[in-house]
């Protein structure tokens, strides 16, 4: 069983809709949780972070950590095509700069 | 653009050959990161350098080595290739040590064992 596991996808979206991303994880140690996303044939790049659990809102991006459950989440509203990406969960323990990623989730989002 | 240069972007070899990717932090950052993102597993942490010294270890097989010079530029070797090291190699690189907040990632070097 990998450490974080997230559904690849594709999620397919029309414009405008609520998007919800979601990792799950077996590590309780786990206290730092990041979404990245990813463009093809791009670098990943960080969108958001959150410390232990809690909810973090960033324009139309919010982040929700549930640790009792092991389960973390990212909400897109409003989607735009220009959201079409993969998203990448991510988490860490204390002092250790190494990230645990999980594989992805492939977004689509059409006009 | 992150600031953070990768190369070659793509590189194609044959299985038994050795292979050396190249990274440039962004300029000031004193920490590299190496990371493998392939389609079973995902992105999967290989090794970090902090200004020269190696400071964390990853998934990194023995056939596979890193440094990290005076420039702090790093380089990633690759040894005895089989065709499952077929893959996207990233380099990320942060300010300093703690780089969890701010880890930038390059463009990625595809490379394909045939």
């Amino acid at each position: 069983q990998k450490e974080v596991e997230q559904d690849p996808g594709p999620l397919s979206v029309p414009e405008g809709a609520i998007v919800s991303l979601n990792c799950t994880y077996s590590n309780s140690a786990f206290q730092y949780f990041m979404w990245y996303r990813q463009y093809s044939r791009k670098g990943p790049e960080l969108l958001m972070y959150t410390y232990s659990s809690g909810n973090k809102e960033d324009g139309r991006f919010t982040a929700q950590v549930d640790k009792s459950s092991k389960y973390i989440s990212l909400f897109i509203r409003d989607s735009q095509p220009s959201d079409s990406a993969t998203y990448l969960c991510a988490m860490s323990g204390e002092n250790t700069d190494k990230l645990i990623f999980g594989t992805g989730t492939r977004l689509q989002v059409f006009p | 653009d992150s600031g953070v240069t990768q190369t070659p972007k793509h590189l194609i070899t044959a299985t038994g050959q050795r292979v050396t990717l190249r990274c440039s932090p962004r300029s000031g950052d004193l920490s590299v990161y190496w990371y493998q993102q392939s389609l079973d597993q995902g992105l999967q942490f290989l090794i970090q350098y902090y200004n020269g010294e190696e400071r964390a270890k990853g998934n990194i097989l023995e056939r596979f080595s890193a440094q990290q010079f005076p420039d702090l530029h790093s380089e990633l070797n690759l040894s005895s290739l089989e065709l499952g090291d077929s893959a996207l190699y990233f380099c990320a690189s942060s300010p300093n040590g703690g780089g969890l907040y701010e880890q930038y990632f390059g463009p990625g070097t595809r490379l394909t064992v045939t």
